[in-house]
């Protein structure tokens, strides 16, 4: 059974960093294929893809976040780090993090998201 | 980056009615469009994977067609627990994107 769970902060103030980690069992990151992903979703607005980091640390980004973000991975924790610098208000969202499926990339399996709150 | 653009934005039905959602990429993606619903204050389930293919647990009144650029989601007979968002994306070529949903309410 796979399960995925973000943990961090729930408010950060303008111009700081923002830390997330997803915390995962039922799979390893290790295994060929094997890849993890975060998306947001703004308040009542659409899915936005961030970042993807596979089993070999190859990462993926967002062109429009790329500079602000970092994803990496403890594969011996289960886990999935994302950073993003410099948050705005802009940035309040809820984070997810999901499992990628290996044979389609698409995302079968989703932690239940934390809202973080951007405000001073 | 590819562009999703589902319609309608929302879309009122009954309880039994038929109802079908249409999502359209910028440029081809051959089958790499998924389809995902949402309820409020949950995370986003996958129905739809590679266009057509049933995810597993979901049910069979849940379909997907299309290839290239124009796809579509329909649900054959609309159960209570049919109402909320459904998002369309594309997973052929990073960025992944999202279209903006189409939330289906009850009339």
């Amino acid at each position: 059974q796979i399960t995925l769970k973000e943990s961090g902060p729930t408010l950060v103030k303008p111009t700081q960093t923002l830390t997330l980690t997803c915390t995962f069992s039922g799979f390893s990151l290790s295994t060929s294929g094997v890849a993890v992903g975060w998306i947001r979703q703004p308040p009542g607005k659409a899915l936005e893809w961030l970042a993807l980091i596979y089993w070999d640390d190859d990462q993926r980004y967002s062109p429009s976040l790329k500079t602000r973000l970092t994803i990496t991975k403890d594969t011996s924790k289960n886990q999935v780090v994302l950073t993003m610098t410099n948050m705005d208000p802009m940035d309040t969202a809820t984070y997810y993090c999901a499992h990628r499926n290996s044979s389609w990339a698409f995302f079968d399996y989703w932690g239940q998201g934390p809202l973080v709150t951007v405000s001073s | 980056d590819i562009q999703m653009t589902q319609s309608p934005s929302s879309v009122s039905a009954s309880v039994g009615d038929r109802v079908t959602i249409t999502c359209r990429a910028s440029q081809g993606i051959s089958s790499w469009l998924g389809w995902y619903q949402q309820k409020p204050g949950k995370a986003p389930k996958l129905l739809i994977y590679a266009a057509s293919s049933l995810q597993s647990g979901v049910p069979s009144r849940f379909s997907g067609s299309g290839s290239g650029t124009d796809f579509t989601l329909t649900i054959s007979s609309l159960q209570p627990e049919d109402f909320a968002t459904y998002y369309c994306q594309q997973a052929n070529s990073f960025p992944y994107t999202f279209g903006q949903g189409t939330k289906l309410e009850i009339k």
